[in-house]
């Protein structure tokens, strides 16, 4: 798997967008961005997940860049409920089904009323 | 849906004794995850199963842990004998069938985890 690299902590303002990054520089042509959360005391949760393309769903929104060695997950309107470790995973999806995901650190995110 | 349930929530207990953490996955969910967290280690991957069937247990850190997964609603993770060291909150995770369009793979649900202290 591609390694992934992330700040260990970031501050965002209640109702600013946070802008999490991660560097994925050794990612290889067929493996896909995920990202996960984990808000304290619960399991990890998913978020989104993108291959090249932008994507946007109810909780987020993927940007990978170009040449995709990296990618930023933002939360538009952050709120105190987002205060979370997030969590950058790059893998492959194979054709046999799903696989095991490897969390690394993540960057721990907290929001300031 | 009830999501992935994991029981018991808390188990203290005291070295030497066997404990079996248990994990109900989501109806129609094909793949189960075992995870252990500590604040040291960080999230591990113990075993995944694929169809009831063990696809990788290198995470499984010594003989003492073993994972079954009898049927697909269930799943136990049991360690015998237990250490201090064995300390840690304890995930179980499903994900369905990716299909062949691979939608939807990788894309993991959490329990809400069995915090295990041994003594």
């Amino acid at each position: 798997d591609a390694k992934t690299t992330q700040p260990t902590s970031m501050d965002c303002a209640e109702g600013r967008a946070a802008n999490l990054p991660c560097n994925h520089s050794t990612i290889s042509g067929n493996e896909y961005v995920y990202w996960y959360r984990q808000i304290h005391s619960q399991g990890p949760q998913y978020i989104i997940h993108g291959l090249k393309n932008n994507e946007t769903n109810e909780m987020a929104s993927l940007i990978i860049t170009e040449d995709r060695k990296s990618s930023t997950l933002i939360l538009p309107h952050a709120t105190l409920r987002d205060t979370a470790v997030y969590y950058c995973i790059v893998r492959v999806l194979s054709n046999f089904g799903n696989e095991k995901l490897t969390f690394g650190t993540g960057t721990r995110l907290t929001i300031i009323p | 849906d009830a999501g992935v349930i994991q029981s018991p929530r808390h188990e203290v207990t005291e070295m030497g004794q066997e404990v079996t953490l248990r994990c109900k996955p989501i109806s129609g969910h094909n793949s189960l995850f075992w995870y252990r967290q500590t604040m040291m280690r960080g999230l591990e991957l113990l075993i995944y199963f694929n169809n009831n069937v063990p696809i990788d247990d290198s995470g499984m850190p010594e003989d003492r842990f073993s994972a079954k997964m009898p049927n697909a609603s269930f799943s136990t993770l049991k360690i015998q004998p237990s250490e201090p060291r064995d300390s840690a909150v304890y995930f179980c995770a499903s994900s369905p069938d990716p299909g062949i369009l691979n939608s939807g793979a990788n894309v993991l649900t959490f329990g809400a985890g069995s915090r295990l202290t041994v003594l």
